[in-house]
């Protein structure tokens, strides 16, 4: 059964900073691997998903990486901004339309 | 058009009624879900509709039924409730196959008394 975790659970951070946030997975048997934000009370956003072929991903300040062997991936934001506060989720597909979501990093960047 | 709607917003229900969610996209996509998340946790996923046949169902209580009228509209119906099944129930779709991105709705924040 594919398990899948992330570190740090909570991130503080100044603005500007660089960061990275961390996810591991069980099965290294996924089709792709996504990540989310999600802000209080709201839905989920996708920022960057990697098929299973790919090593990495990049949109604007954020770039996702992936190593399907050692079951990690990690999501880097550079210069975080206030706006970047939300809670970030990674999910792992495996198997068909099986979304196994993370225990997500909740993220606050400080003015 | 990027968006999937839910309504309503929110619903308080006694533990006999009988209520629905909604969920619609017109994005095309072939694929539907119900997620079902408590406060601080990962989403659950519930149901996977797959070209409006039920593919997934993760041993949900059967107080809960989906429903998927036709490619555009997902409907999650709720029966007999607990104050436990309180929380914020999400929709989301993406194109056919796993391998593509999803698109959640805002949910719906469910109160059960």
């Amino acid at each position: 059964k594919q398990e899948v975790t992330q570190i740090p659970a909570a991130l503080s951070v100044p603005e500007g900073e660089n960061l990275v946030l961390n996810c591991s997975f069980t099965d290294s048997a996924i089709y792709n691997l996504q990540w989310f934000r999600q802000d209080p009370g709201k839905g989920l956003t996708s920022l960057l998903l990697i098929q299973s072929s790919q090593r990495e991903q990049t949109s604007g300040r954020l770039n996702a990486s992936l190593d399907k062997s050692s079951g990690r991936s990690t999501l880097y934001i550079a210069a975080s901004q206030p706006g970047d506060s939300a809670t970030y989720l990674c999910a792992a597909v495996s198997g068909t339309y099986k979304y196994i979501f993370g225990t997500g990093t909740r993220l606050k960047v400080l003015a | 058009d990027t968006e999937v709607t839910q309504t309503p917003k929110h619903l308080v229900m006694g533990m006999t009624n009988k209520k629905s969610l909604k969920c619609e996209q017109h994005m095309g996509h072939r694929a539907m879900y119900w997620y079902k998340q408590k406060a601080k946790k990962p989403p659950e996923l519930m149901f996977v509709y797959s070209y409006e046949k039920l593919s997934i169902n993760e041993s949900v209580p059967s107080r809960f039924s989906p429903e998927c009228p036709n490619s555009s509209l997902l409907n999650l119906h709720l029966h007999a409730l607990q104050p436990e099944d309180s929380a914020l129930y999400l929709c989301a779709s993406s194109q056919a196959g796993a391998r593509e991105t999803q698109y959640f709705g805002p949910g719906t924040r469910l109160l059960v008394l």
